[in-house]
């Protein structure tokens, strides 16, 4: 059983265009997040989930707009895409027990290519 | 704030070496460390944890200690292998607010035969 899914693996997509990202999590986790990698491999974290609710807002355009309609699921939607959205987007969960051990699991990326 | 700082690759290796791969942190608290690897085309594993000073995390023959005197958790193996190429990160959880990671840019690893 997959533990993060993703879905689609590949986006092609012109300028302008609207898409979204879809993230499932089978863990029981309360807390997901999106990250972006660019073609250097750095990761940045985009936004976080706790319970449906946002806890983390990083500095991205407002074209996107993350939803979680419950905590197993967290989208992402981009408005009117631009060159450099393209970049392979990340969906992660973890469990926010207060634990120290509060491992984030990873989906297996979703690569975005903006023609 | 916190941030992570790992050494730039690509670091390439013959089988059989030995691997270090440098990671140094910045936090205003006492941190949890890890290590991830992505291998070509997937998402990130995690491959080794510490939650406190002096902690080693270890797993598949790599291994890392917590330093917290020179807040360092460098990543080593004794004898690397070809399946072990992949991109690492090096990353800390805040204690303060466990929801946040900082990774490290990531250093690739080729491994040749």
């Amino acid at each position: 059983d997959t533990a993060v899914s993703q879905t689609p693996k590949y986006l092609v997509t012109q300028m302008g265009n609207d898409k979204s990202i879809k993230c499932e999590q089978n863990l029981g986790h309360d807390t997901m997040y999106w990250y972006k990698q660019d073609s250097k491999k750095f990761l940045k974290i985009m936004f976080s989930y706790n319970n449906k609710e946002l806890i983390i807002n990083e500095t991205v355009p407002n074209r996107f707009s993350p939803k979680s309609p419950d905590k197993a699921h967290l989208n992402l939607h981009i408005n009117s895409l631009e060159l450099g959205d393209s970049a392979v987007y990340f969906c992660a969960s973890s469990r926010t027990s207060g634990s120290p051990y509060n491992e984030q699991f990873f989906g297996p990326g979703t690569r975005l290519t903006v023609l | 704030g916190d941030s992570v700082t790992q050494m730039e690759g690509p670091v390439t290796l013959s089988e059989e070496a030995f691997l270090t791969i440098n990671c140094t942190y910045t936090a205003t608290g006492y941190p949890s460390l890890f290590w991830y690897v992505q291998y070509p085309g997937e998402g990130l594993q995690l491959l080794l944890k510490a939650t406190k000073a002096d902690d080693k995390g270890s797993n598949k023959g790599f291994e890392a200690t917590y330093r917290k005197e020179t807040t360092s958790f460098h990543l080593e193996k004794g004898s690397v292998q070809v399946s072990d190429s992949a991109v690492y990160f090096c990353a800390l959880s805040d204690r303060n607010n466990f929801n946040k990671f900082y990774f490290g840019s990531g250093t690739k690893l080729n491994v040749k035969p």
